[in-house]
C-alpha cells in the first residue's frame, strides 16, 4: 500500500536551516505532484509546497517563498524541503503528502506521510 | 487568498444522530473543495474532493453538497470512529483549509 515516511525534523535556533524528507513506496513515484503542508500545533493545516511529477514546476506559500526549497529524486523516491533562514512562526508538524491525480497536480492531497516535527527554538 | 470559514468550531452530538458541517468561503471556489478527517496524533485523511466525489476506502456515510461559496459535508450516522476535527480545503487558488469543526462526543 501507499507509504511516506518523513524524517528531518527537530529542534533547531533562528535563522539556522534543516532538510526534511520524505521517501514514498507503494506507489509509482515519478507520475505524481507531491506537496508539504504543515500544521503548528493546536492549529490548522497550511499548504507549504509542491513539486510536479517530473521537478519541472515548483510553487510555495507567500509566508515561505524565498526561504524553503522543495526538491525531489525519482530515483530515490524521496521528496525534500530545504528549510533556511527558519523563524519561531515555522515550528509545525510537517506532512507530505502525495496528490490525488498523476501527472498534473490538482492541490488536493491523497495519501498523507505521519509528519516530522520542527521546533524553531533558541 | 481565498479564506474558508467553518461552523460550528464544535459539534456535540451523540453516535448515530447525523452531523452537518459547514465551510463557506470568502469567493467562489467552484467545485474545487475537499473534506480531510483528523484524529489526535494523525496525520489528515481525505474524504471528499471536488466537492462530492468519496475518496478510496471512504463510507458512505459520507458525503459532501454545495457550490461556489457554501458547502456542506454531511455523516449521515455517527459512528464512534468518527469523532474528530474535520477541515474543507479549496484549490481555486493557491490551496488553503479552513479552521477545523471538531465533532465531538455529546
Amino acid at each position: 500500500q501507499v507509504q511516506l515516511v518523513e524524517s528531518g525534523g527537530g529542534v533547531v535556533q533562528p535563522g539556522r536551516s534543516l532538510r526534511l524528507s520524505c521517501t514514498a513506496s507503494g506507489f509509482t513515484f515519478n507520475n505524481y505532484g507531491m506537496h508539504w503542508v504543515r500544521q503548528a500545533p493546536g492549529k490548522g493545516l497550511e499548504w507549504v509546497a509542491v513539486i510536479w511529477n517530473d521537478g519541472s514546476n515548483k510553487y510555495y506559500s507567500d509566508p515561505v517563498k524565498g526561504r524553503f526549497t522543495i526538491s525531489r529524486d525519482n530515483s530515490k523516491n524521496t521528496v525534500y524541503l530545504q528549510m533556511n533562514s527558519l523563524r519561531a512562526e515555522d515550528t509545525a508538524v510537517y506532512y507530505c503528502a502525495r496528490d490525488i491525480a498523476a501527472p498534473r497536480p490538482t492541490y488536493f492531497f491523497g495519501p498523507w506521510g505521519q509528519g516530522t516535527l520542527v521546533t524553531v527554538s533558541s | 487568498e481565498i479564506v474558508l470559514t467553518q461552523s460550528p468550531a464544535t459539534l456535540s452530538l451523540s453516535p448515530g444522530e447525523r452531523a452537518t458541517l459547514s465551510c463557506r468561503a470568502s469567493q467562489s471556489v467552484s467545485s474545487y473543495l475537499a473534506w480531510y478527517q483528523q484524529k489526535p496524533g494523525q496525520a489528515p485523511r481525505l474524504l471528499i474532493y471536488d466537492v462530492s466525489n468519496t475518496a478510496t476506502g471512504v463510507p458512505a456515510r459520507f458525503s459532501g453538497s454545495g457550490s461556489g461559496t457554501d458547502f456542506t459535508l454531511t455523516i449521515s450516522s455517527l459512528e464512534p470512529e468518527d469523532f474528530a476535527v474535520y477541515y474543507c480545503q479549496q484549490r481555486a487558488d493557491w490551496p488553503t483549509f479552513g479552521g477545523g469543526t471538531k465533532v465531538e462526543i455529546k
